[in-house]
């Protein structure tokens, strides 16, 4: 049974341009969430997406943006890129019924030059 | 405006003692907590969790307690052993929200 998949592992880009990260969560799950960890901090809740649409949204700009596939994966999209927006980038995936446990990929690193 | 706080940044701990993690919390919606552990390049890991309608959850070697008065909850590890050395994140959840807050984590040493 496959855990929740992340691409890539790291990636280094310059300010001011794009990125697109990726996410297949765990078999049976159909909600995948996105956050953003900075080094020495717990993760920070980017949103979370469910039935194709954005359910749920964190305090970040609309320089985050996502999308969900009919096949319940995700991308995480980041333009114009801040050296701030350095860090792991974590997805987690869960049953969308409620309060369901999240479970975790293990991260795309990005680093902004 | 932290929801979720770890105060200790680290703890070590002898192998085969308790390790004991404490996290405080000050959003009195919060009724579902969560443990996770984190090893370095990996994601977080789910270990343990609790609804506000407990104070006690067991699995295993580990154990949470909720403490809703106080806004505090702690994970018990018994025995400590050297692959429990890990970060280990305490995060909470509110029924009308789907985010989870984390707190900043606890670096867990676990000495041989």
């Amino acid at each position: 049974d496959a855990g929740v998949t992340q691409s890539p592992t790291h990636l280094i880009k310059t300010r001011g341009q794009q990125v697109t990260l990726r996410c297949s969560p765990k078999s049976g799950h159909d909600t995948v969430s996105w956050y953003q960890q900075a080094l020495g901090q717990g993760p920070q809740f980017i949103f979370q997406y469910y039935e194709e649409e954005e359910r749920q949204r964190g305090n970040f700009p609309d320089r985050f943006s996502g999308h969900q596939f009919p096949n319940y994966s995700s991308e995480l999209n980041v333009n114009a890129l801040l050296l701030g927006d350095s860090a792991l980038y974590l997805c987690a995936s869960s049953l969308g019924t409620g309060q369901e446990t999240q479970y975790f990929g293990p991260g795309t690193r990005l680093l902004v030059l | 405006d932290q929801q979720v706080k770890q105060n200790s940044p680290s703890l070590s701990v002898q192998e085969g003692r308790i390790s004991i993690l404490n996290c405080d919390y000050t959003n009195s919606m919060f009724d579902y907590f969560l443990w996770y552990k984190k090893y370095p390049a990996e994601g977080p890991t789910f270990l343990i969790s609790i609804s506000s309608i407990k104070d006690k959850n067991e699995d295993g070697r580990f154990t949470v307690f909720l403490n809703k008065s106080a806004k505090h909850l702690s994970l018990h590890i018994v025995p400590s052993q050297p692959g429990d050395s890990a970060v280990y994140f305490c995060a909470a959840s509110a029924q009308s929200n789907y985010q989870l807050i984390w707190g900043a984590g606890t670096k867990l040493i676990i000495k041989p």
